[in-house]
């Protein structure tokens, strides 16, 4: 079965925009979760929806916020972009909610540079 | 400051030898989960302990769980150019999943 699709794959942005970016996962998988990968921080989990509800959320700031679609796709938005922001942005999707011993796939990440 | 820590950061060896990654807490966790992340990919799953002490092995990987479910090693023999990526261990407990920040390997040919 196809796996987790992230579109786009490579983004640059100048500060002060906003950014949408997509999650497609896995035929069935009603979880995604989303994660911002930087070298200095490591994979830092920002948020997962479960079945359209946000079930839980990260330490992040307001300008990050996600939704989830009736067809499990989800989509991050970041607003008001910072040089900090840039990073590798992972989702992940599983048949059950993170955090429940369950495998968890992850799709090949958007690399956000912000300018 | 990271819930899990994870050493060495980063590993260069040689084609052939051995080698030990540690991912180290202080908090118990029900399961721990180790992963290797290649260049233009997103992490990829290899196992999950679940039980203290457990050993598992993966072919020339060998994954422990420590006795009080806080830390966990991971060992490769005999290490090959393609073992090389971002390993990664994550940590499960109360519904929620961290993880460490990697130890970067390098195995030359």
């Amino acid at each position: 079965k196809a796996g987790v699709t992230q579109t786009p794959r490579y983004l640059i942005k100048t500060r002060g925009q906003q950014v949408t970016l997509s999650c497609s996962p896995i035929s069935g998988h009603r979880s995604v979760s989303w994660y911002q990968q930087t070298p200095g921080q490591g994979l830092q989990f920002l948020f997962e929806y479960f079945s359209e509800t946000q079930r839980n959320k990260g330490n992040f700031p307001g300008r990050f916020s996600g939704r989830q679609f009736s067809n499990s796709r989800s989509e991050m938005n970041v607003s008001t972009l910072e040089l900090g922001d840039s990073a590798l942005y992972l989702c992940a999707s599983s048949l059950a909610p993170r955090g429940i011993t369950d495998t968890q796939y992850f799709g090949p990440g958007t690399r956000l540079t912000v300018l | 400051t990271q819930l899990l820590e994870q050493s060495p950061q980063f590993l260069s060896i040689q084609e052939g030898e051995n080698l030990t990654v540690y991912c180290n807490s202080s908090s118990v966790f029900s399961s721990l989960q180790w992963y290797r992340q290649e260049p233009g990919e997103g992490p990829v799953l290899l196992v999950t302990v679940v039980t203290g002490g457990e050993v598992k092995k993966l072919k020339r990987l060998t994954f422990q769980f420590g006795d009080a479910r806080k830390d966990s090693s991971l060992h490769i023999t005999a290490a090959q150019p393609g073992d090389t990526g971002l390993y990664l261990c994550a940590g499960v407990n109360n519904n929620d999943m961290r993880f460490g920040a990697g130890t970067r390997l390098t195995v030359k040919p």
